[in-house]
């Protein structure tokens, strides 16, 4: 079973600046990678998928990038709306896990 | 508008059975795998099974295998979720979700449903 591996667990990111988030996979998984975003009490949301495909309504700040087993999300100007938990997820093969998380928090 | 409705939170005693449901709308219900994901309280997102309602194939995670029970009911677009027999561990947030076109990509997820298992 492939493992997910998100780092780091906390980032600490002002309002305006850059957030960088990384996932590898512990095989490789393609292109077939997908990030969500959730807020507390909330369900999570689909963000980017096939590494690097914003979904509908995704706004353009962020961004997916990476193949194989090496992956990042980029949030390029972080919002207030924009903190929150982000997981990636490999979906190449069942079962398809998700890592364990990054949480975005106010800096 | 897609949309997967959940049943209402649930309190049950650890031993007791619980069948939780989803009911989808807005597409076609027959055509779109739906899949159960459980969220430990404070913990991540993690895949328990997925059914496809059209023929009722089901896939489940290794560690979820023979611990529940997933199936759907196509005349009324629901799927379920059931335990025969629940412990404390059981304790979480499960949400159903609909599998996209693009192999296991989560495209819509319901409302969650809380289950809690106390003594």
């Amino acid at each position: 079973e492939i493992v997910m591996t998100q780092s780091p667990a906390t980032l600490s990111v002002s309002p305006g600046e850059r957030a960088t988030l990384s996932c590898r996979a512990s095989q490789s998984v393609s292109s077939n990678l997908a990030w969500y975003q959730q807020k507390p009490g909330q369900a999570p949301r689909l963000l980017i998928y096939g590494a690097s495909t914003r979904a509908t309504g995704i706004p353009a700040r962020f961004s997916g990038s990476g193949s194989g087993t090496e992956f990042t999300l980029t949030i390029s100007s972080l919002q207030s709306e924009d903190f929150a938990v982000y997981y990636c997820q490999q979906y190449n093969n069942w079962p398809p896990p998700f890592g364990q998380g990054t949480k975005v928090e106010i800096k | 508008e897609v949309q997967l409705v959940q049943s209402g939170a649930e309190v049950k005693k650890p031993g007791e059975s619980l069948k939780i449901s989803c009911k989808g709308s807005g597409y076609s219900f027959t055509s779109y795998w739906i899949g159960w994901v459980r969220q430990m309280p404070g913990k991540g997102l993690e895949w328990m099974g997925i059914i496809y309602p059209g023929d009722s194939d089901t896939r489940y995670s290794p560690s979820f295998q023979g611990q529940v029970t997933i199936s759907a009911d196509k005349s009324i677009s629901t799927a379920y979720l059931q335990w025969s027999s629940l412990k404390a561990s059981d304790t979480a947030m499960y949400y159903c979700v609909r599998r996209s076109t693009y192999s296991y990509v989560v495209d819509y997820w319901g409302q969650g449903t809380l289950v809690t298992v106390s003594s």
